[in-house]
Parts: structure tokens; sequence; C-alpha cells
């Protein structure tokens, strides 16, 4: 258990549904991050937000889109994805100083697009 | 674009052989993660290196990072098959909060 929440488990959508991933974390860090786990390729992260505000956009298509509200929940709005999309969609958070860059995950969001 | 490549990337091994997985890259980085990713979870941080050189221990897992900061490895002595999942190696480049990570090592500890 590392402290980082993220729901659903599992979801399956079709390609002209809207659904929402959240991740939440209580352990005070100050920054949170989405990251794409795909079956062969590294992990690569989509996005990051420190005190709210979205710092890295890593040329994510639109039809993902991030929002913070506060400095412990962040969710991904999905909207017309691709099948290619399905991946493991992963919830970062980090805490502030020096220990920035050691992310504690959550369990993920195993998305299927039919 | 930084690159970190792991190798080899996949390994089944019998429970009590010694086995060592790597991660290199041409560039520098200022410091090295290794995570575990079990089936069905997230990554989980094993250990963070900073210096060039240094050489950490957990338990049965030895880490080392290279002198000039470009790899990595990670050695296990005595595998056993709780040690099965993916390891990852993540560097930090001190582009703010943007780690490159490798491709992973999926490792199989059989009974």
């Amino acid at each position: 258990e590392t402290g980082v929440t993220q729901t659903p488990r599992h979801l399956v959508m079709g390609m002209t549904n809207k659904k929402s991933l959240k991740c939440e974390q209580h352990l005070g860090h100050n920054a949170m991050y989405w990251y794409k786990q795909s079956a062969k390729k590294p992990l690569e992260l989509m996005f990051v937000y420190n005190f709210k505000e979205q710092t890295e956009n890593n040329s994510v298509p639109s039809r993902f889109s991030p929002e913070c509200p506060n400095s412990s929940h962040l969710f991904l709005h999905l909207h017309t994805l691709q099948p290619e999309d399905s991946a493991l969609y992963l919830c970062a958070s980090s805490p502030p100083g020096r220990d920035y860059e050691k992310l504690f995950f959550g369990s993920g969001t195993q998305l299927s697009v039919l | 674009t930084q690159l970190l490549e792991q190798s080899p990337q996949f390994l089944s091994i019998q429970e009590g052989e010694n086995l060592t997985v790597y991660c290199n890259s041409s560039s520098v980085f200022s410091s090295l993660q290794w995570y575990r990713q079990e089936p069905g979870e997230g990554p989980v941080l094993l250990v963070t290196v900073v210096t060039g050189g240094e050489v950490k221990k957990l338990k049965r897992l030895t880490f080392q990072f290279g002198d000039a900061r470009k790899d990595s490895s990670l050695h296990i002595t005595a595998a056993q098959p709780g040690d099965t999942g993916l390891y990852l190696c993540a560097g930090d480049g001190n582009a703010g909060n943007m780690l490159t990570f490798g491709g992973g090592t999926r490792l199989m500890v059989k009974p």
C-alpha cells in the first residue's frame, strides 16, 4: 500500500464513451503525475502537476484531459479514445524538496478501448 | 532525448540462482532509481543511487551506480519466487519532475 489510490481498477469503454479516472493521495505530496504503461513500451509520462498547476504536457492527444482540483486529487478525463489507447494508466505522487524524484504509484487503471 | 536500455528484457531462473540486470544509457543522470512492479500493481521504489560508483544493499539485492553515472546494475543473490516481477530503472536528468524509465526486465523465479 503506497498511499496512492486509483479508481476504477478496470475500465472497458467504447470509442464514443466519456469516462474519468480518479487518483487521490493523502501523503502531503505536492506533485502528481499520470503515466501510461503499454505492453511493449517504457512507462510514458503524460502529465505533471505541481501544487495544482500543470507543469508538463508530454505531447498527449487532446482526447486525454487532466484535472487537478487540489494537491490531493487528480483526474484523467477520457473521450473518443482509440483502441491503441488501451493500456495501464498509473497515477503517482512525489514529495516536495530533495526527494521530489521518488515516485509513489497507485495500482493503476487497466483500460480497454473497444 | 535521454534513453535507458534495460537488459535482459526477460529472465526466467530457478529458485536459489543469482542474477544481474543492467540499465544503460549514453546520458548522465543525477540519480537513478530502481522499482519493482508486481502483476496488477504499480511500481514500488526499491532504491535511489546518487553518487557515481555508489553501491547500496537491500537484503539480497545489490544496486550499483556506474562511475560516470550513465549506467546501473541490480544483482540478486539466491533469488526467491517472491522476487518475481518487472524491474524498472528510472533516471533523473535534472529536467524537473520528469524521470526517464527503462523498458524493464521481467523476472520469473521458479520454485
